[in-house]
């Protein structure tokens, strides 16, 4: 079946990388996908990967793909209080329409 | 160019009555979702839309209806409203796969 799962919660002082892990099941997801959302607000795309890549840098984000173990990763270098929100995992699905399927999502506290 | 445009930002509705979420895009995106956001459980696909003309169901379609009679617009209907569906509901479009979804700021809905 489709899952993502994702820990609910992670804590990191400021300065200090961030590291958010989630797990997927279906093996035939295209594209995968970081989002995060702040208080009282939509979803906004960070980041993604392309199921054939390792990983991806962009400025402070990077993301890793271990599709064998279907881990993926997002670390936030040198963590900002403003970084503060909920962090969603998402993979979309090759099911010839455009499906895409999010995990719980992590909140992540920022301590100054 | 206003993104995702959804209406009403909150409503209180009774047990059974009936009534549409608005959806509207103005980026001449092909693909539109409706998610449900739950505390704990991420987000959850509703329905969803490859296309004017075309829709599909997602993990918990039941209670609700879509239709996509054009490419802007993905009304959700509830079709006699329960307390279950007390929830934060998020439209979404996209382009295609690689450029992820743009989300609309959400309705609130209550159920009592």
């Amino acid at each position: 079946g489709e899952d993502v799962e994702q820990s609910l919660f992670l804590s990191v002082r400021e300065g200090d990388s961030s590291v958010i892990n989630c797990t997927y099941t279906d093996s035939s997801s295209t594209y995968l996908y970081w989002y995060k959302q702040e208080p009282g607000a939509g979803l906004q795309l960070l980041t993604y990967i392309f199921s054939n890549m390792d990983m991806k840098q962009d400025q402070r984000l990077t993301v890793l793909l271990n599709k064998k173990d279907k881990h993926l990763s997002l670390r936030i270098a040198d963590t900002q209080t403003g970084d503060s929100a909920i962090y969603f995992c998402a993979e979309s699905l090759n099911t010839g329409g455009f499906k895409t399927i999010f995990g719980a999502g992590t909140r992540l506290f920022v301590k100054a | 160019n206003a993104g995702v445009t959804q209406t009403p930002k909150f409503q209180v509705l009774k047990t059974g009555q009936s009534m549409t979420l608005q959806c509207a895009q103005d980026m001449n995106h092909e693909y539109m979702s409706w998610y449900r956001q739950d505390p704990g459980m991420g987000l959850r696909l509703i329905h969803y839309s490859v296309g004017a003309g075309i829709t599909d169901q997602g993990e918990v379609p039941n209670g609700y209806n879509v239709s996509r009679s054009t490419t802007e617009d993905f009304p959700l209907r509830l079709l006699s409203a329960a307390p279950s569906q007390t929830s934060v509901y998020f439209c979404a479009s996209s382009y295609g796969d690689r450029d992820g979804y743009t989300f609309g700021s959400g309705t609130r809905l209550t159920v009592v």
